[in-house]
């Protein structure tokens, strides 16, 4: 199984500002993802990191609000940019390897709350 | 949208087997059945997944139906710690696009009682 941590684990924002979430995996992976866990909700994915090209954004999400960058198959950063209260959640990358028994693995997250 | 569906909650005693159902009445023939748990304050965790047949490993059971419609997950022995929402997902783990997503639901709330 592969190892994923995250920084930062929780930070506290003010509003307009942005802050970027960094994703390492103990181990080369073919996918990772990020996904968002507003309060008392389930998991929502944002996007597919993809090595070497812009990420897939699932609908509802945009590039400018969340840009994403996979510099190799171990790291990923996700951005929040221009923060406001509703952005208040936990964020977290998860990875695995396309085909085989295809588990996915994730971090323990990132709590974000912005004032 | 998540294509199985679940009930919000149950609970059972510690000690007792906890069986948590899921209804997936729409998978392909691609996809696979996998079971996440996630725990308070703390990342998903992967428990199990299979195609057609039984598995079983260190943590679980997971019961698929011949028709592949629905599925149960075993815990055989519950303990305080399985408290957690457990999520059953179908996805293909080989292919790109849609199937190969891991899509969440709203999971079913499992509460072990003492």
């Amino acid at each position: 199984s592969a190892v994923i941590s995250q920084k930062p684990s929780r930070d506290i924002c003010q509003r307009g500002t942005s802050l970027t979430i960094q994703c390492q995996v103990d181990s080369q992976v073919t996918m990772m993802f990020w996904y968002r866990q507003q309060p008392g909700q389930s998991l929502t994915l944002i996007a597919t990191a993809n090595q070497g090209s812009e990420a897939t954004y699932e609908s509802g999400f945009v590039i400018d609000k969340f840009p994403i960058s996979r510099p190799n198959l171990t790291f990923s950063t996700l951005t929040v940019s221009n923060m406001s209260p509703e952005d208040s959640s936990i964020y977290l990358c998860s990875a695995g390897d396309r085909g085989g028994t295809g588990e996915l693995f994730f971090g323990e997250g990132s709590r974000l709350t912005v004032l | 949208d998540a294509k199985t569906t679940q009930p919000p909650s149950m609970d059972c005693a510690e000690g007792r087997a906890a069986n948590l159902p899921c209804n997936h009445s729409t998978i392909s023939g691609n996809e696979y059945v996998y079971w996440y748990r996630q725990i308070h304050s703390q990342g998903p965790q992967y428990i199990i997944h299979g195609l057609k047949n039984n598995e079983t490993n260190e943590m679980a059971s997971l019961i698929i139906t011949e028709d592949r419609k629905s599925s149960t997950l075993i815990l055989p022995h519950a303990t305080l710690r399985d408290t957690a929402v457990y999520y059953c997902i179908v996805r293909s783990p080989t292919y790109t696009g849609a199937n190969s997503k891991l899509t969440f639901g709203k999971g079913i709330t499992l509460s072990v009682r003492p």
